[in-house]
């Protein structure tokens, strides 16, 4: 069964800490993942999206790991703000499926404290 | 500006009643999707259209319908049929080809029963 599963399910930080995301997933044939940010009450926008091939893309403050052989993924926060204050979503596209075919982790809450 | 937007953001609905939610998007994107997101879930797919005039059923689409008939909107009525309408709806939209999909996000819509 294609799944995608992360942890932890919440996080609580002080501001100016860095922290790491994780996202492991059961998806078969995979295309690419994607880490979303998700604004409580917004829609998700996106942070990174990474192929097979790719193993870390950054995008300002945040860094994403991918590991295709273990099929793991991370995402790294560094220096947090308290506008990171949001829910982080992992998604897996199947490789060659229909266009509905992306498969959501159900997230990680994160919460930045002064 | 090119986006996706969603209207009412808040959205009350009688039992029985019939309501339906907006998506307009600015993007030249082919295909169009309406998720649910339930608190603690990863989003579910109900809908997706990859062209005019055609469209899908997702996971679960019982009790929900919708209409393509311009490339521009994609409207999601909820039906009285759908028993647990209460949840926070997302449409979202991509270019279609190839492996980066270029997914957008609307702000999303807060459906409650009263």
């Amino acid at each position: 069964k294609n799944q995608v599963e992360q942890s932890p399910q919440s996080l609580i930080i002080l501001e100016g800490k860095n922290c790491t995301l994780q996202c492991n997933y059961t998806v078969s044939p995979f295309s690419n993942l994607r880490w979303y940010k998700q604004d409580t009450g917004r829609g998700p926008v996106s942070l990174t999206i990474m192929t097979f091939s790719e193993n870390t893309k950054s995008n300002g403050r945040y860094t994403a790991t991918l590991d295709a052989d273990t099929k793991q993924s991370s995402l790294h926060i560094t220096a947090s703000q308290l506008s990171d204050s949001a829910s982080y979503i992992c998604v897996v596209i199947i490789y060659g499926g229909s266009q509905g075919n992306l498969i959501f982790g159900k997230g990680t809450k994160l919460s930045v404290k002064p | 500006d090119g986006g996706i937007t969603q209207s009412p953001k808040y959205l009350f609905r009688k039992e029985g009643q019939n309501v339906t939610l907006s998506c307009e998007q600015n993007l030249n994107h082919d295909a169009m999707y309406w998720y649910r997101q339930d608190p603690g879930q990863g989003l579910r797919l109900i809908y997706y259209s990859q062209i005019v005039n055609d469209f899908q059923k997702g996971d679960i689409a019982e009790g929900y319908s919708v209409s393509r008939e311009k490339k521009e909107s994609f409207p999601l009525t909820v039906t009285s049929a759908q028993k647990n309408p209460t949840a926070f709806y997302l449409c979202a939209s991509s270019i279609g080809s190839g492996t980066n999909y270029g997914y957008t996000f609307g702000s999303g819509t807060r459906l409650t029963v009263v």
